[in-house]
């Protein structure tokens, strides 16, 4: 079994549509946890932190449910530049290692 | 955040030679990170590079096949030796920002490379 399991989507949706997506995590110890954003043939770039208590930043929001290991990233008003493929990631207690999700591609359509 | 940038963006390699990939950080960072993103697949780490002692590898991975040198605190390099195909992949640098409570890393824009 995979340490951060995603779902691979792709996700179709019309501009304007909200979206969710869903990450599992295996390590219990697991104490960081984030999601990145990777654009075609470039680098993940960090879109967001995820807390315990839940984040909003804009149109996207991220909760963490530590008792099922579940992390949800959802993105509201959705829009062309949306499209791409989404990585949960966890760091683990005391090595500061990034462990990654295959990642869920999002395309949004006009 | 830290504006990472790597030399070479791209490379095409014989098999058997060896590349040296080069990581700039604009400021001083602790903790600078090695990983692998092969064709298709998500992130892996090869290795954690701190200044002043032995890099820390993954397993899998192994100094005599990535060795990697990490003389200041802005700078270090990761060198794939003898090279064959499968380590046709994108190589990317990341560091950590201690910042925050929670340590963030960002990433460099990577190196693709090609072994033929």
């Amino acid at each position: 079994r995979k340490e951060v399991e995603q779902d691979p989507g792709p996700f179709n949706v019309p501009e304007g549509a909200t979206v969710a997506f869903n990450c599992t995590y295996s390590n219990s110890a697991s104490q960081s946890f984030f999601w990145y954003r990777q654009d075609c043939r470039k680098e993940p770039k960090l879109l967001m932190s995820v807390y315990s208590s839940g984040n909003e930043d804009g149109r996207f929001t991220a909760q963490l449910n530590r008792a099922s290991q579940y992390i949800s990233l959802l993105i509201r008003d959705s829009k062309l530049s949306d499209s791409a493929t989404y990585l949960c990631v966890v760091m683990n207690t005391g090595f500061q290692k990034l462990v990654f999700g295959t990642g869920t591609r999002l395309l949004v359509s006009p | 955040s830290a504006v990472i940038s790597q030399k070479p963006s791209r490379d095409i390699c014989q098999r058997g030679t060896s590349l040296t990939i080069q990581c700039q950080v604009d400021s001083q960072v602790t903790m600078m990170f090695w990983y692998r993103q092969q064709p298709g697949q998500s992130l892996t780490l090869i290795a954690t590079a701190n200044q002043g002692s032995e890099a820390t590898y993954e397993s899998g991975f192994v100094i005599d096949k990535f060795p990697i040198s990490r003389p200041n605190l802005t700078f270090s390099t990761l060198t794939v030796s003898n090279m064959s195909p499968e380590d046709s992949s994108i190589y990317l640098c990341s560091v950590e920002d201690r910042r925050k409570a929670v340590y963030e890393q960002y990433f460099g824009p990577g190196t693709r490379l090609t072994v033929t």
